[in-house]
């Protein structure tokens, strides 16, 4: 029972590169979110999706976008990596619902530092 | 639009004494409210959750938290701190009905310290 896997768990990249933090969940969730961890900050949300081939603005989306082509697969990426996006990214999963009452499930984390 | 605030960033206690972690929320609407918690280099795993059934919820190893709409508070509390509870811990907050899809706001955290 895998649950929320974030691949990969760790990267380090140039400032200008790009790349894509994969999340994949086995619980057949409906909705997805993509987070980062900075201290001090909690978590801020940064995108997100009811489903499949549907996405949405978080909190701070802005450097980011986000693909949903399955149901179990929600992407990361960022065009053009900056300093400020060093952080921990977390990807959550849960079971649709428009009132809010369903627990996210986590994923681990990826760490990723922009030199 | 939603708030959380936690209520200093580090408690520490000794082993076998109340852990108590403040919590307080803004929310236009009715809201549903989370504690997590998150080990060094882990994700963050539920604790407990309210969602407008009772006031005082029970949750995983031994916390509870109590819901009090008139001080917009949802502690987190332990009667018996122990070594393995060190882990940081977050409020979070999402919006009853509507369109809220789950959205969670986060408190900054607070990270628990216990003292042998």
């Amino acid at each position: 029972n895998a649950g929320v896997t974030q691949t990969p768990k760790f990267r380090v990249l140039k400032t200008g590169q790009s790349m894509t933090l994969l999340c994949a969940q086995d619980m057949n969730h409906e909705y997805m979110y993509w987070y980062r961890q900075d201290p001090g900050m909690g978590l801020r949300l940064i995108h997100y999706s009811v489903g499949e081939g549907t996405t949405a603005k978080g909190e701070v989306p802005d450097g980011y976008n986000v693909s949903r082509l399955k149901k179990q697969n929600f992407l990361l990426g960022l065009e053009s990596a900056a300093p400020s996006q060093t952080s921990v990214y977390f990807c959550a999963s849960s079971y649709s619902s428009r009132g809010g009452n369903q627990p996210q499930h986590f994923g681990d984390g990826t760490r990723l530092s922009i030199l | 639009a939603q708030s959380v605030t936690q209520l200093g960033s580090h408690v520490s206690v000794s082993e076998g004494a109340l852990v108590l972690l403040r919590c307080n929320y803004s929310s236009s609407v009715p809201p549903y409210l989370f504690w997590y918690v998150q080990y060094p280099n882990q994700g963050l795993q539920l604790l407990l959750k309210y969602t407008s059934a009772a006031t005082l919820v029970k949750g995983i190893n031994g916390f509870e938290a109590e819901f009090k709409k008139s001080e917009t508070s949802f502690h987190l509390t332990k009667p018996s701190a122990h070594m393995s509870d060190a882990a940081e811990y977050f409020c979070a907050v999402s919006l009853a009905g509507g369109t809220s899809y789950g959205k969670l706001t986060f408190g900054q955290g607070t990270i628990l310290t216990v003292h042998p």
